[in-house]
């Protein structure tokens, strides 16, 4: 699976959107985007994944740029409770039954009052 | 989708003991589980993949002597950690895939005393 880079930490004003960024350079033809995200001491939390289309949900949006060595994930209205670790994952194919999710470092995400 | 429940969702034990950590899939049948630990401030580490019937993989560098796994249900696995030590205190999570992403277990917080 392709490695991610994220910022190791970022901050956002209540209200604002949350704008995430991940660099996948190295992302093949097969390899999906997710995006999962964990507050303190719990487990962590599916948002959302694409694989070269942008995405929306209720949660969040994906954008993943043309030539897809990058993405972004997007909080549009963040608050106190978005404040948690998110995870940039890019593993081959869609997580079916039984496929493993390889954590990296995450960008912590402190949305301020 | 999922729903993966972890008991207990914390345990202080004294050093030299050993502590079993279950988790459940509630509406899942899951021959595959896995198995992350978490220090604090670092990312999720996978431990090993639980397998339904059969012996668990292990990730290069876990004890498989000291993480004791069963997984003798679809809906059950375990995990225990034999003759515990202060460095073992960990964040425990277990997972289940399938329907496209990864559901996690609300986490077991070890504390070795």
């Amino acid at each position: 699976d392709a490695k991610t880079t994220q910022p190791t930490s970022m901050d956002c004003a209540e209200g604002r959107a949350a704008n995430l960024p991940c660099n996948h350079s190295t992302i093949s033809g097969n390899e999906y985007v997710y995006w999962y995200r964990q507050i303190h001491s719990q487990g962590p939390q599916y948002i959302i994944h694409g694989l070269k289309n942008n995405e929306t949900n209720e949660m969040a949006s994906l954008i993943i740029t043309e030539d897809r060595k990058s993405s972004t994930l997007i909080l549009p209205h963040a608050t106190l409770r978005d404040t948690a670790v998110y995870y940039c994952i890019v593993r081959a194919g869609i997580m079916e039954y039984g496929n493993k999710l390889v954590f990296g470092a995450g960008t912590i995400l402190r949305v301020k009052s | 989708g999922a729903v993966v429940s972890q008991h207990p969702s914390r345990v202080i034990c004294k050093s030299g003991t050993s502590v079993k950590i279950e988790c459940r899939s509630l509406d899942f049948q899951a021959t595959t589980m896995f198995w992350y630990r978490q220090f604090p401030k670092q990312s999720l580490m996978l431990m090993a993949t639980s397998n339904e019937g059969s012996k668990a993989t292990y990730e290069q560098g876990v004890e498989k002597d000291k993480f004791l796994i069963n997984h003798a249900s679809l809906t059950l696995s375990t995990l225990t950690v034999t003759s515990a030590h202060p460095e073992d205190s960990s964040f425990y999570i277990c997972s289940v895939t399938g329907f496209g992403e990864a559901f996690f277990g609300q986490g077991t917080r070890l504390t070795v005393v």
